[in-house]
């Protein structure tokens, strides 16, 4: 069974600062992807990275990056220059072909104005 | 493109009745859809996997018997409860794929409470 761990229910970070989010994840496949979801109070799920395992570039869109170390099984996602619209929950997600998902229990985002 | 609709937002029903959600893909077709569940502060689990044209297949531990997955059509996929009870309450969130790896979009999620 796969398992995706955040360890960090809760983050905050300071306005225009970088903040890092952890996640891992235990799987058996040697192909798979990984993604980041983004969840506001509105509850709907926002996709803001992904990556796919067979990939050793780390992806990066905008102020969003990962950092993806497949022998560790360890997917972080980096924000850089936080806005207060980034505040929210955070799923990292696993997924053995690109479409149905497994969650982590999430990380609670705070952006200090 | 790529819209997913998901009706209704909320719902409440009595204990013991039924209640459906609709999944509609709005701009394209959806050869399959997902039907995820979340409770208050915690993650999505996926519950089931849905095909058009054939049964869904459910994760280890979900009822098929409570929760009837229908996809009748490449736009639309319904979630039934059926016989809810309080500790049916919940969000839930489908998710529709247009196939192969194009990703996919996220319903805006039904509130259901079971009084």
């Amino acid at each position: 069974a796969q398992t995706v761990t955040q360890s960090q229910p809760e983050m905050s970070v300071q306005e225009a600062e970088t903040v890092t989010l952890s996640c891992t994840y235990d799987t058996s496949e040697s192909d798979y992807y990984l993604f980041w979801y983004k969840q506001p109070p509105s509850r709907q799920m926002i996709l803001v990275i992904r990556q796919e395992a067979y990939k050793q570039q780390n992806a990066t869109e905008n102020r969003f990056s990962v950092n993806f170390q497949k022998a560790a099984k360890s997917f972080s996602l980096k924000i850089s220059d936080s806005q207060l619209g980034d505040a929210a929950m955070y799923f990292c997600a696993y997924s053995p072909t690109g479409n149905q998902f497994y969650f982590g229990t999430g990380t609670s985002l705070t952006v200090i104005p | 493109g790529a819209v997913v609709s998901q009706h209704p937002s909320r719902v409440i029903c009595k204990s013991g009745t039924s209640v459906k959600i609709e999944c509609r893909s709005l701009d394209f077709q959806a050869t399959t859809m997902f039907w995820y569940r979340q409770f208050p502060k915690q993650s999505l689990m996926l519950m089931a996997t849905s095909n058009e044209g054939s049964k869904a297949t459910y994760e280890q531990g979900v009822e098929k018997d409570k929760f009837l997955i229908n996809h009748a059509s490449l736009t639309l996929s319904t979630l039934t409860v059926t016989s809810a009870h309080p500790e049916d309450s919940s969000f839930y969130i489908c998710s529709a794929s247009k196939g192969g790896w194009y990703g996919y979009t996220f319903g805006s999620g039904t509130r259901l409470t079971v009084v």
